[in-house]
């Protein structure tokens, strides 16, 4: 398996513009994390989907972020309209779900909000 | 609730020292232990896991154990090498109908010569 796969690996947009980062979990898995990492606040959970569903979005900061997963081999989080604040790393990562074990990371996305 | 603290960095270590990086955990029911490192530039990999009582995961010359009696799942490596100088995030596992994750806030140790 290639592992989780994230696109694009770096983007740069202009504040207020739609961006969309795509998220491609492991064959098989059926847990998926999306992340956000920054110098200031370190790792954060955003939203974690199991079996496609949305389980806990409590870390999504506002509503200008939303993230789906309309099947178990894709998921998308979109920032609209972007600002300079979000720009971070964001990571996905999946796992399966057979109780308490590790989840797998893709190598993130840069992005970058001028 | 479920959560995990780990000792602030940044460590900075010379070659062939002693590494310890600290973690306890708070957790309902019976989770799993992780470490994992992340390269610069690069996502988190799994480094080593226990998923019971006294399970020690090692790997690349690292050790964990875990702890119940202290709540802990600290880190540990004999010789630090330049290589080793990477980010270090403890985590743990907790399944509560789906599987989740939670993640310490890194440790970042730098090696020297």
């Amino acid at each position: 398996d290639a592992g989780v796969i994230q696109s694009p690996r770096h983007e740069v947009t202009e504040m207020g513009q739609e961006v969309t980062l795509r998220c491609k979990p492991i064959s098989g898995h059926n847990s998926l994390f999306w992340y956000r990492q920054t110098m200031m606040r370190g790792l954060e959970l955003l939203i974690y989907f199991n079996n496609n569903v949305p389980i806990d979005d409590s870390g999504m900061p506002e509503d200008r972020f939303s993230a789906k997963m309309p099947n178990a081999s894709f998921s998308t989080l979109k920032i609209q309209p972007s600002e300079p604040r979000d720009s971070a790393v964001y990571f996905c990562a999946s796992s399966l779900d057979r109780g308490r074990t590790e989840a797998f990371f893709g190598q993130g996305t840069r992005l970058t909000v001028v | 609730g479920d959560s995990v603290t780990q000792m602030e960095g940044p460590v900075t270590l010379s070659e062939e020292a002693f590494l310890t990086i600290n973690c306890t955990y708070t957790a309902t029911g019976y989770p799993s232990l992780f470490w994992y490192v992340q390269y610069p530039g690069e996502g988190l990999q799994l480094l080593l896991k226990a998923t019971k009582a006294d399970d020690k995961g090692s790997n690349k010359g690292f050790e964990a154990t875990y702890r119940k009696e202290t709540t802990s799942f600290h880190l540990e490596k004999g010789s630090v090498q330049v290589s080793d100088s990477a980010v270090y995030f403890c985590a743990l596992s907790v399944f509560t109908g789906a599987n989740n994750l939670f993640f310490g806030t890194g440790t970042r140790l730098t090696v020297i010569p």
